[in-house]
């Protein structure tokens, strides 16, 4: 089975301030990396998915790149409504999710 | 609007079963691979179960591979999971989800089933 190793597990940060989160896949997984959002008490939220395709509705401020074993999801920009977990899932070879990443503000 | 609304859980004992629906609306559902997602409390989201739009293709998780049995039809809207042998750390909340491209990635979810595993 594919791993999926996400680091930070959590990260302060200020309001406009730019932050990245990594995802790295235990094997080649093409582009076939997803990134959701998840609020407190709330549904995932599809982000991005084949590594940089914004899903809509997402704003221009996340963005994602990467290929092979190696990706990374970042926010230009933070803004409040953008603290929360994010994770990341290979779909390559069935699915796995990394562990998550807490974003908390400073 | 697409809107997945599942059904069925609740508080089971060790080595009991329960059956989880999902019913869909809003997409044509029957054109959509689907998903299983759980979440234990306070924990991230772990991947169970996969059934192509024509059931034709079935994956699992090893973690449930052998007790749980997706299912689906396509006449009622209606995505299955049938969990058996539940264990205490099968609690969590399922989510169903419905894949998009090729490789099924999950996008819209919906609000999930409470499933707790307790004697």
């Amino acid at each position: 089975a594919i791993q999926v190793t996400q680091s930070p597990t959590s990260l302060s940060a200020s309001l406009g301030d730019r932050v990245t989160l990594t995802c790295r896949a235990s094997q080649d997984i093409n582009n076939k990396m997803a990134w959701y959002q998840q609020k407190p008490g709330e549904v995932p939220q599809l982000l991005i998915y084949y590594a940089s395709t914004l899903q809509s509705g997402t704003p221009s401020r996340f963005s994602g790149s990467g290929a092979g074993t190696d990706f990374s999801f970042t926010i230009s920009h933070l803004q409040s409504e953008d603290f929360a977990t994010y994770y990341c899932l290979q779909g390559y070879s069935l699915y796995t999710f990394g562990a998550g990443t807490k974003l908390e503000l400073k | 609007e697409v809107q997945l609304v599942e059904s069925g859980g609740g508080l089971v004992q060790p080595g009991r079963s329960l059956k989880l629906s999902c019913v869909a609306s809003g997409f044509t559902f029957s054109n959509y691979g689907m998903n299983w997602i759980r979440q234990a409390p306070g924990k991230g989201l772990e991947w169970v179960a996969y059934i192509s739009s024509g059931s034709s293709y079935i994956y699992y998780a090893e973690t449930v591979k052998g007790r749980f049995t997706i299912s689906r039809d396509n006449a009622k809207n209606t995505l299955y999971l049938q969990m058996t042998s539940l264990r205490s750390e099968d609690t969590a909340l399922y989510y169903c989800a419905r894949g998009i491209t090729i490789a099924a990635i999950p996008d819209a979810w919906g609000q999930g089933a409470s499933v707790t595993v307790s004697s």
